[in-house]
């Protein structure tokens, strides 16, 4: 039972205009996303984040939207850049169990 | 600062051979967590400490795999007898978790990768 799914595996932009990545997840008890980035060779970073009492939060050219309603949330990337082009991870925790479950991961192919 | 630093960064090693991965976390964090990812199953949660006790292993595969953390500043995973289908990358990741203003942003190592032929 995958409580978290990034359904896209893979997704290619051209350089200068939105990506949009999406993560859907079952348990209601997630209280806090995050999303990751993974170049080749290196272990993940984190990114961005948001609690479940917001809908948004914005970081630069990063900005996660949450439904709650729909247990979906989704980044955007606005404008890509070829150097985003990486492994991206949606996370979500229960912060009263502290263990972070992931997505599949949705490669990013940022195209100059 | 130092970041989480994992050991060895690749293992290359036959099948029945016993296998020792290590990980000194970030100075200060309490929670360490290893991550396996494959082709298959992505980043799956392996293990986890807090405090150097383990909360919570229902992500071990099989009694092949053991987990220690004898210390704040150190943690193995052990895999023994390895198997082909143990290939993967193995991450480690530290977290400084149940304090004010932290909310569970895991730092992680560069990885382990892992061949077992």
């Amino acid at each position: 039972d995958q409580q978290v799914k990034q359904n896209s595996p893979s997704l290619s932009v051209q350089e200068g205009r939105i990506s949009i990545l999406n993560c859907d997840y079952t348990n209601s008890m997630f209280d806090y996303f995050l999303w990751y980035k993974k170049y080749p060779a290196e272990g993940p970073t984190f990114l961005i984040s948001i609690s479940s009492i917001k809908d948004k939060n914005e970081d630069g050219r990063f900005t996660v939207f949450l439904n709650k309603s729909a247990k979906h949330l989704s980044l955007h990337i606005v404008p890509s850049q070829p150097g985003d082009s990486a492994v991206y991870f949606c996370a979500a925790i229960n912060t009263n169990a502290g263990k972070s479950t992931f997505g599949d991961g949705t490669t990013l192919t940022v195209k100059p | 600062d130092a970041g989480v630093i994992q050991s060895p960064r690749h293992e290359v090693t036959e099948m029945g051979q016993e296998v020792t991965l290590r990980c000194k976390p970030i100075s200060g964090h309490n929670s360490l967590f290893w991550y396996r990812q494959t082709m298959m199953r992505g980043l799956e949660l392996l293990i986890y400490f807090n405090n150097n006790v383990p909360i919570d292993d229902s992500g071990m595969p099989e009694d092949r795999f053991s987990a220690k953390m004898p210390n704040a500043s150190f943690s193995t995973l052990k895999i023994q007898p390895s198997e082909p289908r143990d290939s993967a990358v193995y991450f480690c990741a530290s977290t400084l978790w149940g304090t004010s203003g932290s909310l569970g942003e895991l730092f992680f190592g560069e990885g382990s990768r892992l061949t077992v032929l």
